[in-house]
């Protein structure tokens, strides 16, 4: 199967600062590319749909300015989570869309933010 | 998408068939049954999908209802690493290829 890579797997970072996650597919190229979040003991929750060349679509009740998407090249994607807080803390888990076959998506190994 | 309906957990004996079950009864004509599988603490990891046929690959067998209102996953034989909670999602055709995660099914496998 295809590979998916998270970096950093894992963070740990002051309230306040500014924290960036990369995602990237290493053997194939992905024009979308979504990005999720889990909370412990609950089930990945949509944050929004990353596009390359484009703005992100959000879902519905996530901010936006809080949580910046760049889709800069068609096999990266990252996501900078700005001024953290510890409510931030969370499994930052990100997918890739495969190009040549849309019904393939694989996901990242994730990244473990823990806010102070 | 169509909602989906999985027993919150099930426990399997090593070196037995694992059978997951999955309700979608709202299911639409162009919607596909996706299998995935997350193990503690890792990413979600693909394991089969199907749209109205029955479905097989090294890893799973999937099947699919002649109604498609349910299907079954099953693992031919359960090792102790696909200890997993797993997931049945139903994800729309077109151009929306978003994946909406539900609770899962919490699977066992016991020695």
């Amino acid at each position: 199967g295809a590979v998916v890579s998270q970096h950093p797997s894992w963070v740990i970072c002051k309230s306040g600062t500014s924290v960036k996650i990369e995602c990237r597919s290493l053997d194939f190229q992905a024009t979308t590319m979504f990005w999720y979040r889990q909370f412990p003991k609950q089930s990945l929750m949509l944050m929004a749909t990353s596009n390359e060349g484009s703005k992100a679509t959000y879902e519905q009740g996530v901010e936006k300015d809080k949580f910046l998407i760049n889709h800069a090249s068609l096999t990266l994607s990252t996501l900078t989570v700005t001024s953290a807080h510890p409510e931030d803390s969370s499994f930052y888990i990100c997918s890739a869309l495969r190009d040549s076959s849309y019904n393939e998506q694989f996901f990242g190994p994730g990244t473990r933010l823990t806010v102070l | 998408d169509a909602k989906t309906t999985q027993p919150p957990s099930m426990d399997c004996a090593e070196g037995r068939a694992a059978n997951l079950p999955c309700n979608h009864s709202t299911i639409s004509g162009n919607e596909y049954v996706y299998w995935y599988r997350q193990i503690h603490s890792q990413g979600p990891q693909y394991i089969i999908h199907g749209l109205k046929n029955n479905e097989t690959n090294e890893m799973a067998s999937l099947i699919i209802t002649e109604d498609r209102k349910s299907s079954t996953l099953i693992l031919p034989h359960a090792t102790l690493r696909d200890t997993a909670v797993y997931y049945c999602i139903v994800r729309g055709g077109g151009s929306n290829y978003k994946l909406t995660f539900g609770k899962g099914t919490l699977l066992t496998v016991n020695p």
